[in-house]
């Protein structure tokens, strides 16, 4: 089993359509959660922390859920500019910190 | 404006050559790190430092090397044992290692003639 395993997508979605991501981790020691964004041949950009409490930004929506493994990403009103790969990151507890990249989720949002 | 810089954006390699990749940050992060990404794939970790004259091998170093001698500088060097070099270089820093958001730069493209 991958360390981190995202559904590779894409998710073709309209404007203004909601769209959701799950993220696993392997790993239940694991603390730290990320999500990057990442356009085309550019590099990845933090998109937001993901808190145990779950946490909102505008239209981004992060959930942790412990007990089954995976973390989610939520966006509402799906905007053209969203479309890009997102990235799930997992901090590996063993041995010394590293974070692990999950390979993305690509979303196209349709005019 | 404090960020992450990579030259060259794009860097031809002949067989049996070595290239260096610099990365520099001025956001006085004392953690700075290498990772390679090839499609398909999530980002893979070359090499890392947690502090100035100190670095570490991450998940796949053979055929890298890497210096830190300067706070700001994280040079990594492809050597001719890298057999499969063309890759996506990206290089990123983060305040502190630990559960510390990581920042990147624009990476640097490889390929080899």
């Amino acid at each position: 089993r991958k360390e981190v395993e995202q559904d590779p997508g894409p998710f073709n979605v309209p404007e203004g359509a909601t769209v959701a991501f799950n993220c696993t981790y392997s790993n239940s020691a694991s603390q730290s959660f990320f999500w990057y964004r990442q356009d085309c041949r550019k590099e990845p950009k933090l998109l937001m922390s993901v808190y145990s409490s779950g946490n909102e930004d505008g239209r981004f929506t992060a959930q942790l859920n412990r007990a089954s493994q995976y973390i989610s990403l939520l966006i509402r009103d799906s905007k053209l500019s969203d479309s890009a790969t997102y990235l799930c990151v997992v901090n590996s507890p063993s041995g010394t910190y590293k974070y692990i990249f999950g390979t993305g989720t690509r979303l196209k949002v349709l005019a | 404006d404090g960020g992450i810089t990579q030259s060259p954006k794009y860097l031809f390699r002949k067989e049996g050559q070595n290239v260096t990749l610099s990365c520099e940050q001025n956001l006085n992060h004392d953690a700075m790190y290498w990772y390679r990404q090839d499609p398909g794939q999530g980002l893979r970790l070359i090499y890392y430092s947690q502090i100035v004259n100190d670095f570490q091998k991450g998940d796949i170093a053979e055929g890298y090397s890497v210096s830190r001698e300067k706070k700001e500088s994280f040079p990594l060097t492809v050597t001719s044992a890298q057999k499969n070099p063309t890759a996506f270089y990206l290089c990123a820093s983060s305040r502190a290692l630990g559960p510390e958001t990581q920042y990147f730069g624009p990476g640097t493209r490889l390929l080899v003639l």
